[in-house]
């Protein structure tokens, strides 16, 4: 089993609607959790964090992490052209590391 | 900001050859990375230091090489260039105790013929 895994989609979605991408992980131990946003050509950004259970929201934007069943969610509502990109889920491997998972690739159309 | 800087975009080297991958960071950070980003595969860690002079081997150093000889500067090394290196390669940094934030660099695209 992967420590990380994502559907690679592509994820489709109209403008407006509410896109929701999925990670599960297979250490139970882990106790925060990683969302990075990658646009085509660049490198990854940072866009969320989630350390305990339940949702945390920032904007449009909200995680969602369920431990019991090991999987975090990234819901973005409203979706925006611009937030086609892939969607990178991580967990962290050790004290410092991170592993991440291959990501979502989303596709938000006008 | 953070700022994570690589030395090059895009570099073409030959088999064999010796090549050198640097990443300056400005935030004061004890964490360095290297991973390189492959289609399919995601990024997948080669080497990480926590401190100057001190490495761990990630998931994937086989013909790689780091040096930290400063707390700014994490150099990769690839020892004699293989087809099989033609790569992303991203850099990335983080506070101590904040590795799950980590800030990247540009990315080098290496291409060795």
């Amino acid at each position: 089993q992967k420590e990380v895994e994502q559907n690679s989609g592509p994820l489709s979605v109209p403008e407006g609607a509410i896109a929701s991408l999925n990670c599960t992980y297979s250490d139970r131990g882990s106790q925060s959790f990683f969302w990075y946003r990658q646009y085509s050509g660049k490198s990854p950004e940072l866009i969320m964090s989630i350390y305990s259970n339940g949702d945390k929201e920032d904007g449009r934007f909200t995680a969602q992490l369920n431990k019991a069943s090991q999987y975090v969610s990234l819901l973005i509502r409203d979706s925006q052209p611009s937030d086609s990109a892939t969607y990178l889920c991580a967990v962290p491997k050790g004290f410092q590391k991170l592993v991440f998972g291959t990501g979502t690739r989303l596709l938000v159309s006008p | 900001d953070v700022k994570v800087t690589q030395s090059s975009r895009y570099l073409v080297k030959r088999t064999g050859e010796k090549v050198f991958l640097e990443c300056v960071q400005d935030m004061d950070h004890e964490n360095m990375f290297w991973y390189r980003q492959d289609p399919g595969l995601g990024l997948r860690l080669i080497y990480f230091s926590y401190d100057v002079k001190m490495k761990e081997k990630g998931d994937i150093p086989e013909g790689y090489s780091v040096s930290r000889e400063k707390k700014e500067r994490f150099s990769l090394i690839l020892e004699s260039a293989s087809t099989n290196q033609t790569s992303m390669y991203l850099c990335a940094s983080s506070a101590r105790g904040r590795g799950g934030e980590q800030y990247f660099g540009p990315g080098t695209r290496l291409t060795v013929t």
